[in-house]
């Protein structure tokens, strides 16, 4: 069935460091992907998605482009900011689940000042 | 704010007992989903509902069962609780139900479970 990897965490960076938090996906033909970002103490909401192969989400500085030749998605952002320091989800739809969004195991960032 | 609501936040209980954590969806929206997120397992779907009816289900225990009265809120029951049930449970709700494969899924800030 479908299913995604992502990185373990956590990842700690400096304020205006670069992120890149990887994902790889397996998955029969070519689902949407997507990202979730939890805050301290809040619910996942979305972040990012891309519909199909080489599309690229984008949002609140971040990227991520649907990479069909090595089934990845990866997640990157070019200068963090303290307020992005949260746990962020890879997902993707899965069909064994009515094709309900599986997430990763989640990768917590934190942006140290 | 998602304008999912779930209440309690907090939910503290012992082994064998039964608790309901209550879900109010986005106004519009007609499917509520359950999510179980725990440290070892990861982000867990639970089951989902569409304007009353059961729509799909996920990894949900027969100790646990749910579902979603007239007025689109949800109720997840959990009964005979063990230790391994501490969690926190999310709900989300989308406007279609198509599970967030085509449609935004918007999660409430979820019910922290703790079994002692």
């Amino acid at each position: 069935g479908n299913s995604v990897t992502q990185m373990e965490g956590p990842v700690t960076l400096s304020e205006e460091a670069f992120l890149t938090i990887n994902c790889t996906y397996t998955a029969t033909g070519y689902p949407s992907l997507f990202w979730y970002v939890q805050y301290p103490g809040e619910g996942l909401q979305l972040l990012l998605k891309a519909t199909k192969a080489d599309d690229k989400g984008s949002n609140k500085g971040f990227e991520a482009t649907y990479r069909k030749e090595t089934t990845s998605f990866h997640l990157e952002k070019g200068s963090v900011q303290v307020s992005d320091s949260a746990v962020y989800f890879c997902a993707l739809p899965a069909p064994a689940a009515g094709n309900k969004l599986t997430f990763g195991g989640g990768t917590r960032v934190l942006v140290k000042p | 704010d998602s304008g999912v609501t779930q209440t309690p936040k907090h939910l503290i209980t012992a082994t064998g007992q039964r608790v309901t954590l209550r879900c109010s969806p986005r106004s519009g929206d007609l499917s509520v989903y359950w999510y179980q997120q725990s440290l070892d397992q990861g982000l867990q779907f639970l089951i989902q509902y569409y304007n009353g009816e059961e729509r799909a289900k996920g990894n949900i225990l027969e100790r646990f069962s749910a579902q979603q009265f007239p007025d689109l809120h949800s109720e997840l029951n959990l009964s005979s609780l063990e230790l391994g049930d501490s969690a926190l449970y999310f709900c989300a709700s989308s406007e279609q139900g198509s599970g967030g494969a085509n449609e935004k899924l918007f999660f409430g800030s979820g019910t922290q479970l703790s079994v002692l």
